[in-house]
């Protein structure tokens, strides 16, 4: 099976601007969670989906956002980047959620200068 | 406040020892817990997870130890390999909910 996959894998922004990224899950896997990790924070969650609702959220302002496609894809959006939001954002997908084991992509690389 | 906590920023141990990862939480609504581990420019990678009605879970060189009333779970890999060297996350979860709260992160270097 082909593991999970995000694009881009590097991106350059600048503040102000709007960024999309994408996940896809592997096969078969119905739900998708979003991590930011920085340095000084480590790895945080955003959001998770499950049949393309949102069904957890962690404590990011309003201007993260996702959603989820019905083929289990899922895009992360964020508006008005911060020089803040500079980190390596995660994607995870898992069977059923609950305490299923999650299995992570690569990460895209955000830079916001 | 962090729920879940790795104290030891970094660990190095010789080829062929144990190397024992040690992670701590506070919130007793937790009843799964997992370990991954991070090599550079990659996404985490699971290793072994453990639910809370058991206090051991062993996948070849890899155990996980958790001890309920203490709030603290171990990793233990035996024996150390070079492969090994990364950084390894203990995480845990409610039952149910799908977030993962993750530890600070350990930096494990293997020795030769």
């Amino acid at each position: 099976k082909a593991g999970v996959t995000q694009t881009p894998r590097y991106l350059i922004k600048t503040r102000g601007q709007q960024v999309t990224l994408s996940c896809s899950p592997i096969s078969g896997h119905r739900s998708v969670s979003w991590y930011q990790q920085t340095p000084g924070q480590g790895l945080q969650f955003l959001f998770e989906y499950f049949s393309e609702t949102q069904r957890n959220k962690g404590n990011f302002p309003g201007r993260f956002s996702g959603r989820q496609f019905s083929n289990s894809r899922s895009e992360m959006n964020v508006s008005t980047l911060e020089l803040g939001d500079s980190a390596l954002y995660l994607c995870a997908s898992s069977f059923a959620g609950g305490g299923n084991e999650q299995f992570f992509g690569p990460g895209t690389r955000l830079t916001v200068l | 406040d962090q729920q879940v906590k790795q104290n030891s920023p970094s660990l190095s141990v010789q080829e062929g020892r144990i190397s024992i990862l040690n992670c701590d939480y506070t919130n007793s609504m937790f009843d799964y817990f997992l370990w991954y581990k991070k090599y550079p420019a990659e996404g985490p990678t699971f290793l072994i997870s453990i639910s809370s009605i058991k206090d051991k879970n062993e996948d070849g060189r890899f155990t996980v130890f958790l001890n309920k009333s203490a709030k603290h779970l171990s990793l233990h890999i035996v024996p150390s390999q070079p492969g090994d060297s990364a950084v390894y996350f203990c995480a845990a979860s409610r039952e149910g909910a799908q977030k993962l709260v993750f530890g600070q992160g350990t930096r494990l270097t293997i020795n030769p």
